[in-house]
């Protein structure tokens, strides 16, 4: 894995939507994620995409993946105070144990 | 069930103790890993286990020890610690053993042990 970068802060009002952008470096990516770590607790797998797609659907859950431009995103409708937690895109690499993390976007959902 | 379980929650320890760190998985997942976390970062990898038997070490120091006594069970034993190890300590698992990137190798994460050494 190489780099990935993600911006830091996401604020939203309840009931909209959210986009967490992300980018990586790594063209040999092959599984793309994206982790929920609310405070004080371990990190949620929320969604994962495989590279040979451009766009997973689940729930309110949407992963857009450009590979051409390696970026990734999760947008989330309908947000909610629930949603508010710091949100990690992480990557592998084919032949490639670790997953590459970035720094995290702290998500706010304010009323 | 992709539950993965740590113990204990919270652990505060002196820097002469000796304690342990324990994660459980019932998964049937064939790697283990820990990983620290400093608050606010991203998780830095520690240690894998592939089958039972360490893959990867990632420059760990010594006072880290490392155990796989089967399948399920994953510890960390700890030793004369520094103020600087305090840290939340997670334990994850995948599916796969350590070979390539498949979707086997997705990694599931417990709720963590928040360590504090004084």
């Amino acid at each position: 894995g190489e780099d990935v970068e993600q911006s830091l802060f996401l604020s939203v009002r309840e009931g909209d939507s959210s986009v967490i952008n992300c980018t990586y470096t790594d063209s040999s990516s092959t599984y793309l994620y994206w982790y929920k770590q609310e405070p004080g607790a371990g990190l949620q797998l929320l969604t994962y995409i495989f590279s040979n797609m451009d766009m997973k659907q689940d729930q309110r859950l949407t992963v857009l993946l450009n590979k051409k431009d390696k970026h990734l995103s999760l947008r989330i409708a309908d947000t909610q105070t629930g949603d508010s937690a710091i949100y990690f895109c992480a990557e592998v690499g084919s032949n490639d144990y670790k997953l590459s993390f970035g720094a995290g976007t702290t998500v706010t959902v304010r009323a | 069930d992709t539950e993965v379980t740590q113990t204990p929650k919270h652990l505060v320890m002196g820097m002469t103790n000796k304690k342990s760190l324990k994660c459980e998985q019932h998964m049937g997942h064939r790697a283990m890993y820990w990983y620290k976390q400093k608050a606010k970062k991203p998780p830095e990898l520690m240690f894998v286990y592939s089958y039972e038997k360490l893959s990867i070490n990632e420059s760990v120091p010594s006072r880290f020890s490392p155990e796989c006594p089967n399948s399920s069970l994953l510890n960390l034993h700890l030793h004369a610690l520094q103020p600087e190890d305090s840290a939340l300590y997670l334990c994850a698992s995948s599916q796969g053993g350590l070979a390539g990137s498949t979707s086997t190798d997705t990694q599931y994460f417990g709720p963590g042990t928040r360590l504090t050494v004084l």
